[in-house]
């Protein structure tokens, strides 16, 4: 139990367009999702809390403008970086939690998106 | 910000335990400590977490000070497949996670 996947595992896109992440978690209700974003050879970095039929909260220094986050339903979260540019190449990560199933705030992480912007 | 301080790497032997430790000198009384691991390219892996006792599961041990200001993760039995960044995490602010540098464990043949 307790498996989050995310569509795609790697994109390519060109400078100026705009690409779609998705998180799901597959065997339980997600009532929070969390993305987070990890540079080369860095730690993860949070960017954002979404809870299912809220607005997300995002971290210091992070536009929400440019980082779209939906969180439309319990199994599903969408990231969708706009108008990307190269700096936004990373690895993208979300993670999931329900308070209700898994006591103590677990979070299970999915595999990551892997962007390269040309 | 992260509320933890690791050292950035370690060995360990094949088939020894390897002990990985954490301060989180500045942990609330109700904040929980979490361990995870990250093999390269993919997501943090759970291993396990406590509050005031130890706990043991199939995959680790995690040993917390009296005080909680300190936690040790231990492997029993280490083996290459355990090379990692190893994340320990002092859960607040609701369940935010701030992740630290973590410890790169490097087990060796």
């Amino acid at each position: 139990g307790a498996v989050v996947s995310q569509h795609p595992s790697r994109v390519i896109c060109k400078s100026g367009t705009s690409v779609k992440i998705e998180c799901r978690s597959l065997d339980f209700q997600a009532t929070t999702m969390f993305w987070y974003r990890q540079f080369p050879k860095q730690s993860l970095m949070l960017m954002a809390t979404s809870n299912e039929g809220s607005k997300a909260t995002y971290e210091q220094g992070v536009e929400k403008d440019k980082f779209l986050i939906n969180h439309a339903s319990l199994t599903l979260s969408t990231l969708t970086v706009t108008s990307a540019h190269p700096e936004d190449s990373s690895f993208y990560i979300c993670s999931a939690a329900d308070r209700g199933r898994f006591t103590n705030n677990e979070q299970f992480f999915g595999p990551g998106t892997r962007l390269t912007v040309l | 910000d992260a509320k933890t301080t690791q050292p950035p790497s370690m060995d360990c032997a094949e088939g020894r335990a390897a002990n990985l430790p954490c301060n989180h000198s500045t942990i609330s009384g109700n904040e929980y400590v979490y361990w995870y691991r990250q093999i390269h390219s993919q997501g943090p892996q759970y291993i396990i977490h406590g509050l005031k006792n130890n706990e043991t599961n199939e995959m680790a041990s995690l040993i917390i000070t009296e005080d909680r200001k300190s936690s040790t993760l231990i492997l029993p039995h280490a083996t290459l497949r355990d090379t990692a960044v190893y994340y320990c995490i002092v859960q607040y602010n609701f369940n935010k996670f701030y992740f630290g540098s973590g410890t790169k464990l490097n087990v060796k043949p």
